[in-house]
């Protein structure tokens, strides 16, 4: 049983250009929610997309987009990018919207970097 | 809105000796809590959780947490660490209704001497 995919492992952009990440759940999870780990930090909550819809978003400006695909699986945009955008950038699934109780299982993450 | 605060950085004990981890969390309505490991170079992964009922939650590898409403804390204990234990801890909360998100803790590290 696959756990929860994410690619590239690494990226590495210069300042305003575009990036697009990607996530696939783990096996059976509807759920996908995005994070941001700063080097040294917690994982900050991006947005979160069920049924192809986003349904919560954290504080980040609308240079972050997503999208969910009929298969589950989702992607993370990221235009205009900015030096302090370099993180870890974290896939996390789980079955049913996670805020209910639900397990969310993380994905090994996108390590990109921003010159 | 909430916020986690986890006092201690990093946190260096000998094996075999025992930890506590702390988490204490602020916010206005019922929150459900959880405790994520992070070993180098890989994503989260669950240790326990807290929803409701008994507030002693066991869960993986040992580990142990203790959820105090009046305190709200929710600390994490190992009775006896081992060198595999070493990674980095985050407390998180969401609380208990549709439509929010989590909120994670700034992390401690757990370094386990030999």
């Amino acid at each position: 049983d696959a756990g929860v995919t994410q690619s590239p492992t690494h990226l590495i952009k210069t300042r305003g250009q575009q990036v697009t990440l990607r996530c696939s759940p783990k096996s059976g999870h509807d759920t996908v929610s995005w994070y941001q780990q700063a080097l040294g930090q917690g994982p900050q909550f991006i947005f979160q997309y069920y049924e192809e819809e986003e349904r919560q978003r954290g504080n980040f400006p609308d240079r972050f987009s997503g999208h969910q695909f009929p298969n589950y699986s989702s992607e993370l945009n990221v235009n205009a990018l900015l030096l302090g955008d370099s993180a870890l950038y974290l896939c996390a699934s789980s079955f049913g919207l996670a805020g209910l109780g639900e397990t969310q299982y993380f994905g090994p993450g996108t390590r990109l970097l921003v010159l | 809105a909430q916020s986690v605060t986890q006092l201690d950085s990093q946190v260096p004990v000998f094996e075999e000796a025992p930890v506590e981890l702390r988490c204490n969390y602020s916010s206005s309505v019922s929150v459900y809590l959880f405790w994520y490991v992070q070993y180098p170079n890989q994503g989260l992964q669950l240790l326990l959780k807290y929803l409701s009922g008994s507030t002693l939650v066991k869960g993986i590898n040992g580990f142990e947490a203790e959820f105090n409403k009046s305190q709200t804390s929710f600390h994490l204990r190992k009775p006896s660490v081992h060198i595999s234990d070493t990674a980095e801890y985050f407390c998180a909360v969401t609380p208990d209704n549709y439509g929010q998100n989590f909120v994670f803790g700034p992390g401690t590290r757990l370094s386990v001497l030999p």
